[in-house]
């Protein structure tokens, strides 16, 4: 399996310019987590889905940031407008339907967004 | 609401000693803790978990946690360390039922000197 896979690695962007990051899932998964990792405020969940639908989005930081998942094999995470505060490393996980309470996340090898 | 304190922002110890890496965490309903791992310009990697039952549990590589429900915390300990253990740790949190939400510790940054 590949793992999750997400794009770009690296997105170097001016302020107010719009940013959309994406994400592939492991095959098979049904959950999937948008996570953003700055140094001041380590790593915080912005977003989980199952099965296609937002479940909690109560840490997207503000309405510049939406998420969407159009189907089972792909989600995008955009930013617009863009700005220098939103610079950080953006990780997607997933993980198989609940079963017995508890399933693992499996991450992503993130996207590292600069703004400038 | 969950909250996660790791004690420590960076440990630098030398190959072959000991480490402990310390957590604690808040929270009003029962929870499982996991440690996970990050190397250098990759993802994040589950190194451990405590669902329930024995409190001890241990990593492939070497690493134990115990969980301590008195003291609310879940230190992570290795016996002797390797240079490939090199990474920055995270311990996180998750409520027992319905919601999968993780919340992460600051984390802890390890340094292996030769």
């Amino acid at each position: 399996d590949a793992g999750v896979i997400q794009s770009p690695r690296h997105e170097v962007t001016e302020m107010g310019q719009e940013v959309t990051l994406r994400c592939k899932p492991i095959s098979g998964h049904n959950s999937l987590f948008w996570y953003r990792q700055t140094m001041m405020r380590g790593l915080e969940l912005l977003i989980y889905f199952n099965n296609n639908v937002p479940i909690d989005d109560s840490g997207m930081p503000e309405d510049r940031f939406s998420a969407k998942m159009p189907n089972a094999s792909f989600s995008t995470l955009k930013i617009q407008p863009s700005e220098p505060r939103d610079s950080a490393v953006y990780f997607c996980a997933s993980s198989l339907p609940l079963a017995g309470n508890y399933n693992e996340q499996f991450f992503g090898p993130g996207t590292r967004l600069t703004v400038l | 609401a969950q909250s996660v304190t790791q004690l420590d922002s960076q440990v630098p110890v030398f190959e072959e000693a000991p480490v402990e890496l310390r957590c604690n965490y808040s929270s009003s309903v029962s929870v499982y803790l996991f440690w996970y791992v990050q190397y250098p310009n990759q993802g994040l990697q589950l190194l451990l978990k405590y669902l329930s039952g024995s409190t001890l549990v241990e990593s492939i590589n070497g690493f134990e946690a115990e969980f301590n429900k008195s003291q609310t915390s879940f230190h992570l300990r290795k016996p002797s360390v390797h240079i490939s253990d090199t990474a920055e740790y995270f311990c996180a949190v998750r409520r027992t039922g319905g919601a999968q939400k993780l919340v992460f510790g600051q984390g802890t940054r390890l340094t292996i000197n030769p």
